[in-house]
């Protein structure tokens, strides 16, 4: 199975660099990804890591290190609208490769 | 533009009622999803369909059953509604080789009294 850790809850002020951590533990492992979740509204995908390292879109990026079951979503210039919730989610290997979300990390920016 | 449409926004039912949630995708996506979410339990997978007439299920499918009769349209029937099926139902849909959810509906709030 897979279990997933991140924080509940972060507030940042606008303008600054916030980073979100993941760590997971799970019996077989075929990437990660970030979701963004405004309240009320649906999630909306972010970003995908597979491989170790950085992957960098615009003022988020994303890092993986799969041999410490840790992933990492940075975001710069924050602004106002990034007050959201912000998802991660395993997907593990074998069949259907199913998919488990963590529970998720509120951000507040303030100003 | 895509879009995964659930055709209610906001549901209110009795309990032993069967309730039916209903989602369509106009992407040609091979793959639909149901999740849940709840507060401090997250997104959790309820069943997902690969194909027409093709289901598994996910982590949590009691009391639930689906029903996939056309690629567009996933649907999710709840037996015998009970009030801890009280919650937030995200339909979600994908190609064929992405097993994440890709895109999401705005989702159903249902409550069972």
């Amino acid at each position: 199975g897979q279990n997933i850790d991140q924080p509940t809850e972060m507030t940042a002020t606008e303008g600054a660099i916030v980073q979100i951590n993941c760590t997971y533990q799970t019996s077989g492992f075929n990437g990660l990804f970030w979701y963004q979740q405004h309240a009320g509204e649906a999630p909306t995908f972010l970003s995908y890591n597979v491989l170790d390292g950085l992957e960098e879109k615009g003022r988020f990026s994303s890092f993986l290190s799969r041999s410490k079951g840790y992933s990492y979503l940075l975001l710069k210039e924050l602004q106002m609208k990034d007050s959201a919730s912000y998802l991660c989610a395993v997907r593990g290997r074998g069949g259907y490769q199913k998919v488990t979300f963590g529970t998720g990390t509120k951000l507040q920016v303030i100003p | 533009d895509v879009k995964v449409t659930q055709s209610s926004r906001y549901l209110v039912k009795r309990t032993g009622e069967k309730v039916f949630l209903e989602c369509v995708q106009d992407m040609d996506h091979e793959n639909m999803f149901w999740y849940r979410q709840d507060p401090g339990l997250g997104l959790r997978l309820i069943y997902f369909s690969y194909d027409v007439k093709m289901k598994e299920k996910g982590d949590i499918p009691e009391g639930y059953s689906v029903s996939r009769e056309k690629k567009e349209r996933f649907s999710l029937i709840l037996e015998s509604a009970s009030t801890n099926q009280t919650s937030m139902y995200l339909c979600a849909s994908s190609y064929r080789g992405d097993f994440q959810p890709q895109h999401f509906g705005d989702g159903t709030r249902l409550s069972i009294l």
